[in-house]
């Protein structure tokens, strides 16, 4: 079955750290990788994607992530984090089946001043 | 260009009823999709409707159905409540069949099952 797996339940980083959220999913053909991130009584917010091209992809708020075939991973980085980048983050994999996404179990990122 | 609204933010409803909740999707997004969001199992896929047609379904009972009108608005119910139905129900548009995986979420409606 298609999965993804996110190592870490949670993440505490001191301000202006660097932080990596690790991201695995189950090998396919064709996949497509996401990191949405959700804050506090919201919905989720689309943070980056990957469909195809480049495999490094980048937000505009600073994080960035790289996709890895022969890993299969979709590891998100940022090199200094903020207070306001406290949130829980998802990683996500669609195989190409609309709006189907599958999600990882989610990981809390708490950054301490 | 208004988000996606769903309608109730929250309710309580005892075990054995039923509930309907409301998505209204971006203007001119054809496709909206449900998740379940609890703690223990993280976000779920429940179905996706495009165009009224149910494209996508996930590993739900029966007993969660839903709609989609011809004004793309989309409900989804719940019959014999459970507690563990107890969740956040996300409703999520997009604009159309190639739009893959870049979804607008709402911001939920918390269902919580006594």
């Amino acid at each position: 079955a298609q999965s993804v797996t996110q190592l870490d339940s949670q993440v505490p980083v001191f301000e202006e750290a660097p932080v990596e959220l690790r991201c695995n999913y189950s090998s396919s053909v064709s996949v497509y990788l996401f990191w949405y991130v959700q804050y506090p009584n919201q919905g989720l917010q689309l943070l980056l994607k990957y469909l195809s091209g480049s495999t490094l992809v980048k937000s505009i708020n600073g994080f960035e992530a790289e996709f890895n075939k022969s890993q299969t991973s979709f590891h998100l980085r940022k090199p200094s984090v903020h207070i306001s980048d406290t949130a829980e983050y998802f990683c996500a994999v669609t195989y190409n089946q609309g709006g189907k996404l599958i999600f990882g179990q989610g990981t809390e990122l708490s950054v301490k001043p | 260009k208004a988000g996606v609204t769903q309608t109730p933010r929250y309710l309580i409803k005892t075990r054995g009823q039923q509930v309907t909740l409301s998505c209204s999707p971006i203007s001119g997004h054809r496709s909206v999709s449900w998740y379940q969001q609890t703690p223990g199992q993280g976000l779920q896929f429940l179905f996706e409707y495009f165009s009224e047609t149910q494209r996508n379904k996930g590993n739900f009972p029966g007993r969660f159905s839903g709609r989609q009108f011809s004004n793309s608005r989309s409900e989804m119910n719940v019959s014999t409540l459970e507690l563990g139905d107890s969740a956040l129900y996300l409703c999520a548009s997009s604009s159309g069949r190639l739009a893959v995986g870049e979804l607008f979420f709402g911001e939920g409606s918390r269902l919580t099952v006594l």
